[in-house]
């Protein structure tokens, strides 16, 4: 139980495009889901946390415009990533909890490369 | 200071050695600590999670919490080399959210 997917696994895009990333709870509706980013040898950045129906809270320094998160459903959250340069590249990882679990379960991840 | 911190390595043990892994956090008001095992290019996967002080074990896998030297570890028995990953820890405040290390990455050589 417990399963996170995302998509697309990988995508490669042009500087300037938007690129959209889903994450789906597959067996189970995630009150939460958070979205992270990771560097190369970097540890997880927390960018944002979603809850359903309501808009996203992120964390500093992280640009709202630029990252927009959507979680229209218990099952669905997405991240657009607008007008996406170089420096953007990045495994972009989400994560979901339910109910009052503290216990994050982690999507296989995106990785994001602009060219 | 980071709020998590962790060394970075590398760890390596031979095969069926014992792995120690170490965390340390900074904020007291922590609630609850877990560990995520991270293979080279997939996301993490969850290994275990400990709230209380004391050991708490899973398998070849014990957490310790020391709350009051705000320290969490990670033992590994009888480590195999496919233990060998990126090991990450977390922290989690009241407000809910993940704090994580930056990771201590182990080998373990057959």
């Amino acid at each position: 139980g417990a399963v996170v997917s995302q998509h697309p696994s990988r995508v490669i895009c042009k500087s300037g495009t938007s690129v959209k990333i889903e994450c789906r709870s597959l067996d189970f509706q995630a009150t939460t889901m958070f979205w992270y980013r990771q560097f190369p040898k970097k540890s997880l950045m927390l960018m944002a946390t979603s809850n359903e129906g309501s808009k996203a809270t992120y964390e500093q320094g992280v640009e709202k415009d630029k990252f927009l998160i959507n979680h229209a459903s218990l099952t669905l959250s997405t991240l657009t990533v607008t007008s996406a340069h170089p420096e953007d590249s990045s495994f972009y990882i989400c994560s979901a909890i339910t109910g009052t679990s503290e216990t994050q379960y982690f999507g296989p991840g995106t990785r994001l490369l602009v060219l | 200071q980071k709020e998590v911190e962790q060394n970075s390595g590398p760890l390596s043990v031979p095969e069926g050695a014992i792995a120690s892994l170490n965390c340390t956090y900074s904020d007291r008001g922590s609630q609850s600590f877990f560990w995520y095992r991270q293979y080279s290019g997939k996301s993490p996967e969850l290994i275990m999670f400990i709230y209380s002080n004391g050991d708490k074990e899973d398998g070849r896998f014990t957490a310790q919490l020391n709350k009051a030297s705000q320290y969490v570890s990670l033992l590994i028995r009888d480590s195999q080399p496919s233990d060998s990953a990126t090991y990450l820890c977390a922290v989690n405040t009241n407000a809910g959210k993940s704090t994580f290390g930056d990771g201590t990455t182990l080998t373990v050589k057959p």
